[in-house]
């Protein structure tokens, strides 16, 4: 199937600072990538839709100044956690859907662990 | 109201039985999608079977099957000869009409027993 990855794979930081996470199609063009947080033993919680060449969608309760999406080609879309605190820590999942290989499902990346110090 | 219930929070089974993980929907769209989702311990997301609501038979995927009753917006997940590499979180999930988004249900954590 199609493959995305994102990078890192887990990140510690301190408190205050941003941290930047990507997420990559790459054997695909993805004009639609999407994000998710997971809470541990939780579900995925859908953060925002990010379009390529637009602005993100987010979903409501998600603050865009605090967790700012580019997706600037049709193979990469990043979130960027800005001033970092220890409850955004989390697992955040991407995932992008390949309309020319199937209209119905999502591939998901592998994940980033956050953990804010 | 919850889109996606998943009622069982944690299951066992023995090696080699099937077993049902239940899912239950609520949308008011003619047209949506439903699948399933295997989560290991790892996090990454498995997609194992989807089932569009327009389809008439139940989807199936090797050991895996979808027992989709739309009268009681039910899509249980069934796994035929469970083995130990099936332990995982499994997640239902849906996609109303035509959209992107997916919504996921809270997920059933599945281990089997040798």
């Amino acid at each position: 199937g199609a493959v995305v990855s994102q990078h890192p794979s887990w990140v510690i930081c301190k408190s205050g600072t941003s941290v930047k996470i990507e997420c990559r199609s790459l054997d695909f063009q993805a004009t639609t990538m999407f994000w998710y947080r997971q809470f541990p033993k939780q579900s995925l919680m859908l953060m925002a839709t990010s379009n390529e060449g637009s602005k993100a969608t987010y979903e409501q309760g998600v603050e865009k100044d605090k967790f700012l999406i580019n997706h600037a080609s049709l193979t990469l879309s990043t979130l960027t956690v800005t001033s970092a605190h220890p409850e955004d820590s989390s697992f955040y999942i991407c995932s992008a859907r390949d309309l020319a290989r199937s209209y119905n499902e999502q591939f998901f990346g592998p994940g980033t662990r956050l953990t804010v110090l | 109201a919850q889109k996606i219930t998943q009622t069982q929070p944690g299951m066992f089974v023995q090696e080699k039985e099937a077993v049902t993980l239940d899912c239950t929907y609520d949308t008011s769209d003619q047209s949506y999608g439903l699948f399933w989702y295997k989560q290991p311990s790892s996090g990454e997301m498995i997609f194992l079977i989807y089932q569009g609501s327009y389809d008439e038979q139940n989807a199936t995927e090797g050991r895996y099957s979808l027992n989709f009753q739309k009268a009681r917006k039910s899509a249980n997940l069934v796994i035929s000869a469970s083995q130990l590499g099936d332990s995982a979180m499994y997640f239902c999930a849906m996609r109303e009409g035509y959209g992107n988004k997916l919504v996921f249900g809270a997920g059933t954590i599945l281990r089997v027993k040798s």
